[in-house]
């Protein structure tokens, strides 16, 4: 089983809709990342956890939100969803015992909205 | 500002070369630097991460090098396969991983 799953991994919506993004990790990291990847861009963080209690906003959070509901699982939010939120999302995870923070990616959430 | 670059954006070399890929960072404060490879919709896999302190790291075929005092890193890849074939990104993290700026990536084709 994959250790950072996504879910759903595709996604059409309309503009306006509330939709949620969901992350799962069976990996026992205690830092949580939500990107968004643009064709042609890099990755772009959107909002990050340090832990359950601890959330902080990206470079790119307007219009975004997110809920850390345990250490293992973290959602992200667009509250009223519009074409420019069309993009792929990533949830990554990595670990700060040791220093480390090495990033492991989940497999992409592809959204559309129309 | 903090910038990422990887030039060039696309490269298409035979099978068997070896090849390097460039990463240059603005800011040479950075925390640790790590290296990713993408395939076409799918997430992105860890292939390399070098601290602020090493200079190289090696998995295998790959070695990624460090220069902060140049703004550079580069990814080097031995006898080249036709599955090395993806998009490869440089990621870098500032100072209590609050900060983490991905470059736009290397698109690689080898040709067999």
């Amino acid at each position: 089983d994959a250790d950072v799953t996504q879910t759903p991994r595709n996604r059409i919506t309309k503009t306006g809709k509330r939709i949620m993004l969901e992350c799962s990790q069976t990996k026992g990291h205690d830092r949580m990342y939500w990107y968004r990847q643009d064709p042609g861009l890099g990755l772009r963080l959107i909002y990050y956890s340090f832990d359950v209690k601890d959330i902080n906003k990206g470079e790119i959070s307007d219009g975004y939100s997110v809920s850390r509901q345990a250490q293992a699982k973290f959602s992200l939010s667009l509250e009223s969803a519009i074409p420019n939120q069309t993009a792929l999302y990533f949830c990554a995870t990595s670990r700060s015992a040791g220093g480390n923070y090495e990033q492991y990616f989940g497999p992409g959430t592809r959204l559309t909205v129309t | 500002k903090q910038e990422v670059t990887q030039i060039p954006a696309a490269l298409s070399v035979p099978e068997g070369e070896n090849l390097v890929l460039n990463c240059s960072f603005t800011d040479s404060a950075i925390y640790n630097l790590q290296w990713f490879r993408q395939d076409p919709g799918k997430g992105l896999t860890s292939l390399l991460l070098i601290q602020s302190s090493q200079r190289e790291q090696t998995s295998g075929r790959l070695n990624a090098s460090l220069d902060k005092s140049s703004g550079r890193s580069t990814l080097y890849i031995a006898a080249s396969q036709p599955g090395d074939s993806a998009t490869y990104l440089c990621a870098v993290m500032y100072s209590s991983a609050s900060k983490i700026i991905f470059g736009s990536g290397t698109r690689l084709s080898i040709r067999p």
